[in-house]
């Protein structure tokens, strides 16, 4: 089902690299998010943004980066200053602000060795 | 910072049987209330939601029940079947900053 795509499904990267996750939405939707995800630790925003051109820092943006120069569209980079950056990393998107069902990604497993 | 409590973290009913997981929540200002479903490989799912302005919601098989006073609101899950195994997270919308904080997820596991 289409809606917001994620690519890569894995990725491997070497510890010291940066590491860009890709976005994409298809759905009109202003406002989209980057979580991440751990065993038992549920979902933690890591940037999230509402509107083009702006974004603002989630829980745990250290380490991260991101753009937002197209509606549809909100890399994440991972950064080497990223402490533990191995993790499954879920892109979403709203209709509206975060008072409005969000709409995930498949996800992307980044595996950092 | 504003904070979700999810309790059980792993919850195991017969098939058939009702199945209720519990959250509070820390800002009394929060006033949405979303619950997602994430099968095993699969995307998180909105399944059901609700706002401050009413007590319970359902649908279907699910309902969700939120106590303001107490800062607490509930998934119940009536006639559980093998399909509705999966983690659930419940969230919360913070007044202050405007962001959805979730719990850590419950693992629900359906037995036949």
């Amino acid at each position: 089902d289409g809606g917001i795509t994620q690519s890569p499904k894995y990725l491997f990267r070497k510890e010291g690299q940066n590491v860009t996750l890709s976005c994409e939405q298809n759905l009109n939707h202003d406002a989209m998010y980057w979580y991440r995800q751990d065993p038992g630790q549920g979902l933690r925003l890591i940037y999230y943004s509402q509107i083009v051109n702006d974004f603002q820092k989630g829980d745990i943006a250290e380490g991260y980066s991101v753009s937002r120069e197209k509606k549809e569209s909100f890399p994440l980079t991972v950064t080497s200053a990223q402490k533990n950056p191995t993790a499954f990393y879920l892109c979403a998107s709203s209709i509206g602000g975060p008072n409005s069902p969000l709409h995930f990604g498949n996800g992307t497993r980044l595996t950092v060795t | 910072g504003e904070n979700v409590e999810q309790h059980p973290s792993t919850l195991s009913v017969q098939e058939g049987d009702s199945a209720v997981i519990k959250c509070t929540y820390s800002d009394s200002a929060s006033n949405y209330f979303p619950w997602y479903k994430q099968e095993l490989g699969k995307r998180p799912q909105l399944i059901i939601d609700i706002r401050s302005n009413v007590g319970e919601k359902k649908d279907q098989r699910i309902a969700v029940t939120l106590n303001k006073t107490a800062k607490h609101f509930s998934l119940h899950i009536t006639e559980t079947q093998p399909e509705d195994s999966a983690v659930y997270f419940c969230a919360a919308l913070t007044e202050r900053d405007d962001k959805i904080i979730f719990g850590k997820g419950t693992r629900l596991h359906i037995l036949p």
